[in-house]
């Protein structure tokens, strides 16, 4: 099972508005990954969390915060979002990659939520 | 020489035939390279990877090929279908590193 499980699927906001996005996998991965993509553009990274712990900020704004309850579940929470923060968001995991000897980072993708900002 | 494949942002192919996607990267120490399919309305969905100690690598109906000397990698798919019309976004890696830098991405639309 390589499945990672994103909802909503589709979600609408004003800009005074809160929301969370929520990422879920099963496949005991330990890296998780929250990404930004705009429509014909690659992912852009945004959040990386290792062993639940955050160990990678892309220069986010603060009205991105990201959360990793646990090694299975991994959120984004939303507040005073501008409407150029439209896009489609992407969580993501992997294995922990230690180099050419270990596992590969192989990043598996949800099929992500479309936010479109009011 | 070897001549190097231009990165295209389009790509058009006829039912059955074969396709070659091409992607120039921009790192000499990247060591782990993945091709990625991405469907309309899905998340990018992995095909298929090679580590720099090798120069090919064949799946399913897919073959990728690296070459270091240029910084080139390649994505070949045989006998080409329908439900290969996808974006596709090659992406490098420095194995140990978390972060994958993805290519521009090429859209190919299968013609019937």
């Amino acid at each position: 099972d390589t499945e990672v499980t994103q909802t909503p699927k589709h979600l609408v906001m004003g800009m005074t508005n809160k929301k969370s996005l929520k990422c879920e996998q099963h496949m005991g991965h330990r890296a998780m990954y929250w990404y930004k993509q705009k429509a014909k553009k690659p992912p852009e990274l945004m959040f990386v969390y290792s062993y639940e712990k955050l160990s990678i900020n892309e220069s986010v704004p603060s009205r991105f915060s990201p959360e990793c309850p646990n090694s299975s579940l991994l959120n984004l929470h939303l507040h005073a979002l501008q409407p150029e923060d439209s896009a489609l968001y992407l969580c993501a995991s992997s294995p922990i990659s230690t180099g050419t000897s270990g596992p590969k980072n192989i990043q598996y993708f949800g099929a992500g939520t479309r936010l479109s900002v009011l | 020489g070897e001549s190097v494949g231009l990165h295209l942002p389009t790509l058009s192919v006829q039912e059955g035939d074969n396709s070659i996607i091409n992607c120039a990267y921009s790192n000499s120490a990247s060591d782990y390279f993945i091709w990625y399919k991405q469907e309309s309305g899905k998340g990018p969905q992995f095909i298929i990877d090679i580590r720099s100690n090798m120069d090919k690598r064949q799946g399913q109906r897919v073959t990728v090929l690296l070459n270091k000397t240029v910084k080139h990698l390649s994505l070949q798919i045989a006998a080409t279908q329908p439900g290969d019309s996808a974006v596709y976004f090659c992406a490098e890696n420095i194995e140990g590193d978390y972060k994958l830098s993805f290519g521009a991405g090429t859209t190919v639309t299968v013609r019937a």
